[in-house]
């Protein structure tokens, strides 16, 4: 089966770096997605990482370690538009479904 | 523009009452979903559609149904069966094929059932 862990909640100040880690178990793994949510919206899709290591995007970074079956989203100079609910998420090798855990909300303040 | 769009973005109903909640596309996309979200929840799986005519149940269809006669539309139906039907509901749509597709999702309906 497939299990997804992140931290329900964190806070972080304007300007500053914040990780968020995503820990996961799966029988077959396929890559690992992160969304971000905006409160009331539809979540949008942030990064896809399948090799370990690290991937930046602009303020954006994403990190990847498959033999610990770990990942983070590392958020840099932290603007209050980025408050929001980060997703992290598996796709299944059998067929199109994508499990998603229950996310972390991230407050941002001035 | 490409996009997905569902509509109405809010909706009433009675309880008791079957209500559908439109999922519409043109991205050219083969695969479509339908996820529910409860107040500080992560997204949980209804429906999926990998082509059109075929679709297939999520984690939680009890009390739901679709179809997909056409490419473009997924519409789900939350029927009087669902026995807690108040939720955000997204629909999304991906190039299919294999999961590690994007999906991208429509900007949502919420339901609350009276």
């Amino acid at each position: 089966g497939q299990n997804i862990d992140q931290p329900t909640e964190m806070t972080a100040t304007e300007g500053a770096i914040v990780q968020i880690n995503c820990t996961y178990q799966t029988s077959g793994f396929n890559g690992l997605f992160w969304y971000q949510q905006h409160a009331g919206e539809a979540p949008t899709f942030l990064s896809y990482n399948v090799l370990d290591g690290l991937e930046e995007k602009g303020r954006f970074s994403s990190f990847l370690s498959r033999s610990k079956g770990y990942s983070y989203l590392l958020l840099k100079e932290l603007q209050m538009k980025d408050s929001a609910s980060y997703l992290c998420a598996l796709p299944m090798n059998r067929d199109d479904k994508i499990i998603f855990g229950k996310g972390t909300r991230l407050h941002i303040l001035p | 523009d490409g996009g997905i769009t569902q509509s109405p973005k809010y909706l009433f109903r009675k309880e008791g009452q079957n209500v559908t909640l439109s999922c519409e596309q043109n991205l050219n996309h083969d695969a479509m979903y339908w996820y529910r979200q409860d107040p500080g929840q992560g997204l949980r799986l209804i429906y999926y559609s990998q082509i059109v005519n075929d679709f297939q149940k999520g984690d939680i269809a009890e009390g739901y149904s679709v179809s997909r006669e056409k490419k473009e539309s997924f519409p789900l139906t939350v029927t009087s069966a669902q026995k807690n039907p108040t939720a955000f509901y997204l629909c999304a749509s991906s190039i299919g094929g294999t999961s590690y597709n994007e999906q991208f999702f429509g900007p949502g309906t919420r339901l609350t059932v009276l």
